[in-house]
């Protein structure tokens, strides 16, 4: 069973402040890593899907990066706002999507106004 | 496109009934999962299917059964409902190397 850890657990922020958070993950049989963003009473929602060692994306105040040989990824957050407020979710992809995602437990953001 | 549905949203089942949670997806899509989630454990997969007539075994299947006879459908299927299945249920569907899309999730409490 592969592990995937996130770390904090949960987080608060200043409105405004940016923020990051961990990924960390078994760096072999390695095929992508995504991040989702799950909002209360929602389902979770793509944020990114990286596969490459070195891989940056970027969508608005949100991006995130990708370290393969090491095993970890960062999410960054810029001038957080309330709606930011979610649990944001890494998964492995070890098999193509042939089987699964393995999920870490999440960090849990609230941005305070 | 309703992207990927779920039915029922909520359902409470006495111990050692049965039933199916239905998903199913209009993209065309040929990788389905069955998701559960348990407060504080994260997402933990139950069954996963490549396309129509193949499934497998994710990390907890004990207790579930599902079959994928179309690439639409992939049903679920609870057989003697124990209290340890109480749980919120996620379907999710993919296309090879792409991101996974949710249903809504069913809420399930066995009592």
């Amino acid at each position: 069973i592969l592990n995937v850890e996130q770390s904090p657990q949960s987080l608060h922020v200043q409105e405004g402040d940016s923020t990051n958070f961990t990924c960390s993950f078994p760096s072999s049989n390695f095929y992508a890593l995504h991040w989702y963003r799950w909002e209360t009473a929602k389902s979770p929602e793509a944020l990114f899907v990286m596969t490459l060692n070195g891989d940056e994306k970027k969508k608005g105040r949100i991006s995130a990066t990708l370290n393969t040989k090491e095993g970890y990824s960062y999410l960054y957050i810029k001038g957080s706002q309330p709606e930011d407020s979610a649990t944001y979710l890494c998964a492995l992809d070890s098999g193509g999507g042939a089987d699964g995602l393995t999920f870490g437990k999440g960090t849990h953001l609230i941005i305070q106004p | 496109n309703a992207g990927v549905t779920q039915t029922p949203k909520f359902r409470i089942l006495k111990i050692g009934q049965s039933m199916t949670l239905q998903c199913a997806q209009d993209m065309n899509h040929n990788y389905m999962y069955w998701y559960r989630q348990d407060p504080g454990m994260g997402l933990k997969l139950i069954y996963y299917s490549v396309g129509a007539g193949i499934t497998d075994k994710g990390e907890v299947p004990n207790g579930y059964n599902v079959s994928r006879s179309t690439t639409e459908d992939f049903p679920l299927r609870l057989e003697l409902a124990a209290p340890s299945q109480t749980s919120v249920y996620f379907c999710a569907s993919s296309a090879f190397l792409n991101e996974q899309y949710f249903g809504p999730g069913t809420r399930l409490t066995v009592t």
